[in-house]
């Protein structure tokens, strides 16, 4: 069964460092979303790119935050430097295209921030 | 007020109950509507997809949704120890905007 691939599963580091989290889509899914998701709350956007083409990044903390998908297929998410407030889980999610909302997740990366 | 609403519980029913999940939204341009399980420190696995108001029936799963009302429901049936999970409703505008709104989830429990 196709799934949504997300490394690393979990991820410790101090403030002010740099992190980076990776993930593959279903294959053919032309549409990517990451989503960050706080303990005890639902997930919320941070970025969706349809092929590579960043589609809406409004909640994505510029400053700090930036996600790439060069080819079209994977996608990294980076932060830098990291605070302590970005611990929370850093979910990836796809779908067919931008008409299809049945979108798929990955397991998540859990990121501690010390 | 958040454009989703949904009581996080916790809920407790003993094993073979039926389960009765909700939300309320705010937002009349909603047009899909999602029901998600996730399991503690997992994704979210989607469960139930619905278009426009109605119900749609899977196994042991109803959906129910009713825009009149802006509300929309899960009904979990003969539930077991395994259904435990937290329950995430999800809604989108559909379209370019296909990002999803969740609410909080409710945490079940199912005791045998």
């Amino acid at each position: 069964e196709a799934e949504v691939a997300q490394s690393p599963r979990y991820k410790i580091t101090e403030k002010s460092q740099a992190v980076a989290f990776w993930c593959d889509p279903i294959s053919g899914h032309a549409t990517l979303y990451w989503y960050r998701q706080i303990l005890g709350q639902g997930p919320e956007l941070l970025v969706q790119f349809q092929d590579e083409s960043v589609v809406d990044d409004s909640q994505l903390p510029k400053d700090r935050f930036s996600a790439e998908r060069l080819k079209g297929v994977d996608s990294t998410l980076k932060i830098q430097p990291a605070e302590l407030g970005d611990s929370a889980m850093y979910l990836c999610a796809s779908s067919r295209g931008l008409a299809d909302n049945e979108q798929f997740f990955g397991p998540g990366t859990r990121l501690t921030v010390l | 007020q958040k454009e989703v609403e949904q009581d996080p519980g916790p809920l407790s029913v003993p094993e073979g109950a039926i389960v009765s999940l909700n939300c309320t939204y705010s937002n009349s341009a909603f047009q899909y509507f999602m029901w998600y399980r996730q399991y503690s420190r997992k994704g979210p696995e989607l469960l139930m997809y619905t278009y426009s108001s109605g119900n749609k029936e899977d196994g042991r799963f109803t959906a129910q949704v009713d825009k009149s009302s802006k509300y929309i429901s899960l009904f979990i049936r003969d539930s077991q120890p395994s259904d435990s999970a937290t329950y995430l409703c999800a809604m989108s505008y559909g379209g370019s905007q296909g990002n999803l709104i969740f609410g909080k989830g409710t945490k079940l429990s199912v005791k045998p």
